[in-house]
């Protein structure tokens, strides 16, 4: 499968403080990229979206900034709370007629109060 | 319903018997999605449907695992004689339209979490 190890990377931040968490995807053909968020026993909840054709996205609290030379996709969140503290995946849409999202093996949040 | 629905939530069963799966997408998502998700790790894909069509099965792992869908609503996979490395949660996801629409949202249920004994 797509998604590997069983020890997710962990970013571990104090409350308040900004996150940045990163992703490199696979596909250079990839067209859209999205950002959810995983709290433990539940699905995934979408959180923001970019398409290929920009390099910046801004939500309320999040950012999402796209690099496609390098393949690089980062996720900010300002001021980040307790409820941050999640899982989050990047996935991209590889194209074509498939339609189907490659999900990124996820990292850790871990909010410090 | 307001989300998407599956069940059983739990399942646990003895290594060689069969397991369906069932997901209620949101009514009216065309796009209905299954991934599988091993303790710990990121998300694997299954199968997309478009309608009652899959033309995407290639992240089912073997020919033990099966999907349908009928009336453009319920999906059910089926999992023949399972086995250990089955054990995992397995998500259901739709959308409104495909990726190719204007946003590729997908809403997931709460999964499925399969122990195989």
């Amino acid at each position: 499968g797509e998604s590997v190890g069983l020890h997710l990377p962990t970013l571990s931040v104090q409350e308040g403080d900004n996150s940045i968490i990163n992703c490199a995807y696979s596909n250079s053909a990839s067209d859209y990229f999205i950002w959810y968020k995983q709290e433990s026993g539940k699905g995934p909840q979408f959180i923001i979206d970019i398409r290929s054709n920009m390099d910046k996205r801004q939500g309320q609290r999040v950012t999402v900034l796209l690099n496609k030379t390098v393949k690089h996709l980062s996720l900010q969140i300002a001021a980040t709370q307790p409820g941050d503290s999640a899982v989050y995946f990047c996935a991209e849409n590889m194209g074509g007629a498939t339609n189907k999202l490659i999900f990124g093996t996820g990292t850790l949040l871990a909010v410090q109060p | 319903g307001a989300g998407v629905s599956q069940s059983p939530s739990n399942k646990v069963t003895e290594k060689g018997k069969d397991v369906e799966l069932r997901c209620d997408p949101i009514s009216g998502h065309t796009a209905l999605y299954w991934y599988r998700q091993r303790l710990g790790q990121g998300l694997e894909f299954l199968i997309y449907f478009q309608g009652n069509s899959a033309p995407d099965k290639s992240g089912l792992p073997s020919d033990r695992f099966s999907a349908e869908r009928t009336g453009e609503s319920v999906s059910t996979l089926t999992i023949q004689r399972t086995q250990q490395e089955d054990s995992a949660v397995y998500l259901c996801a739709s959308s409104l339209l495909g990726l190719a629409s204007y946003t590729g949202e997908l809403f997931f249920g709460e999964g499925s979490r399969l122990t195989v004994l």
